[in-house]
């Protein structure tokens, strides 16, 4: 199974400032004959279901503020948040779907500083 | 615009099973792959497994071999979860996800279920 890790595990970023997530496969998620990279990240709010923010590593989901961006390719990912808004106090997880089992990251808690 | 609207809350002893429904709208099933996510109290995301018509395979974790099965009626559009031989760490809240794009991301979810196993 591919292992992902995530870095840090909770982060406290002030009003306005951006906030910056790892996330780490055991081995890459770059399929080669598409130059695509398998890998979400998602955003989980109290209570509520995940929500998909960006796909194939980069691609922002339809209606995901531009403050979301994705980046990195084989085993090493990040997501940033440029302009930390109080509405994006969640749980961020990333996930790959290269190889089933298609594992998620342990998570990354973001709160206001 | 796809909607998953799943079951509702459900208690059971140790040793049952649970089914879980996940009706889709906006969507055919046969559109859709469908995959299964639980989250135990506090924890994070396990993704248990799904079905993506495209392959026509319906893949499991492997932890959950033996004791999940996750089916569709694809004349009620509504996909179906069902694990046995339930323990106190099955509790968990147990949600299904769409992909559209049969990539593997999951771009829309249901609401979620919980299920809670104590005797």
């Amino acid at each position: 199974d591919i292992v992902m890790t995530q870095s840090p595990d909770s982060l406290a970023v002030s009003l306005g400032e951006r906030a910056t997530i790892n996330c780490k496969s055991s081995q890459s998620v770059l399929y080669g004959s598409n130059n695509k990279n398998y890998l979400a990240w998602y955003q989980q709010k109290p209570g509520q279901p995940p929500k998909l923010l960006i796909y194939w590593a980069s691609t922002r989901e339809s209606g995901v503020p531009d403050r979301f961006s994705g980046s990195g390719s084989g085993t090493e990912f990040t997501l940033i948040i440029s302009s930390l808004q109080a509405e994006d106090v969640a749980v961020y997880y990333c996930q790959q779907y290269y190889n089933s089992p298609f594992t998620f990251g342990p998570g990354t808690k973001v709160d206001i500083k | 615009q796809v909607q998953l609207v799943q079951s509702g809350a459900e208690v059971k002893r140790p040793g049952a099973s649970v089914k879980v429904s996940c009706n889709v709208s906006g969507y055919t099933l046969t559109e859709l792959a469908i995959y299964w996510v639980r989250q135990a109290p506090g924890k994070g995301l396990e993704w248990m497994g799904g079905y993506d018509p495209e392959d026509g395979d319906t893949t499991y974790e492997q932890k959950f071999q033996g004791r999940v099965t996750m089916t569709e009626d694809t004349s009620t559009d509504t996909a179906y979860l069902e694990l046995s031989s339930l323990r106190s760490e099955d509790t968990a809240v147990y949600y299904c996800a769409a992909d559209n794009l049969h990539s593997g991301s999951c771009f829309y979810w249901g609401q979620g279920t919980l299920v809670s196993v104590s005797s």
